[in-house]
């Protein structure tokens, strides 16, 4: 174990479901973020969280909304999802910034979308 | 076995020998760089780091090496093992914003496999 726990580690859900994913960090990181990983692509950032504040939304489409209630919890809340948002999403928490420290990622939740 | 160029996405490497794996960053503000390994089933596990003042940095049987000069990293690992069969991803972070300083950008990944 990392430190870094994500449930469900599966989820297949239609397109009009609503369901959410959850991280939950035991490092006792002041920043928490989402990572989406597709086959042959690069992993890319979705949203940055610090002391439970969003610093980062790259550009997500609203079909993905996350929440962090505090520092140790992040989710992201999905609806209305596409079958391109089949994907391996990740949660990954640092100590203050990634600068010097690296990421700490969960073992990741496998979305399908039907 | 080595992977060249700007990205090789697969490399084989016979069990005990040498793996020299590269990867060219893009960010010439980046100056922190880290080295990911990705099991399958599992997220990515952090192998070695190094910072922009350094040219290289030795771990257990892990070696990273920075050129700044040409944007290029690599990571060599000795004697490799069946366990090193994973997707490997270098990763830069930096840049003149207090923001940046959160984000990591990976490379595409490099998928080794060990053949015994």
């Amino acid at each position: 174990e990392t430190g870094v726990t994500q449930t469900p580690r599966h989820l297949v859900m239609g397109m009009t479901n609503k369901k959410s994913l959850k991280c939950e960090q035991h490092l006792g990181h002041n920043a928490m973020y989402w990572y989406k990983q597709s086959a042959k692509k690069p992993l890319e950032l979705m949203f940055v969280y610090s002391l439970e504040e969003r610093v980062e939304n790259n550009s997500v489409p609203s079909r993905f909304s996350p929440e962090c209630p505090n520092s140790s919890h992040l989710f992201l809340h999905l609806h209305t999802l596409q079958p391109e948002d089949s994907a391996l999403y990740l949660c990954a928490s640092s100590q203050d910034s990634a600068r010097g420290h690296g990421y700490t990622f969960g073992s990741g939740t496998r979305l399908t979308v039907v | 076995g080595e992977s060249v160029g700007l990205h090789l996405p697969t490399l084989s490497v016979q069990e005990g020998d040498n793996s020299i794996i590269n990867c060219a960053y893009s960010n010439s503000a980046s100056d922190y760089f880290i080295w990911y390994k990705q099991e399958s089933g599992k997220g990515p596990q952090f192998i070695i780091d190094i910072r922009s003042n350094m040219d290289k940095r030795q771990g257990q049987r892990v070696t990273v090496l920075l050129n700044k000069t040409v944007k290029h990293l690599s990571l060599q690992i000795a004697a490799t093992q069946p366990g090193d069969s994973a997707v490997y991803f270098c990763a830069e972070n930096g840049g003149p914003r207090e923001d940046d300083d959160y984000k990591l950008s990976f490379g595409a990944g490099t998928t080794v496999t060990v053949r015994a």
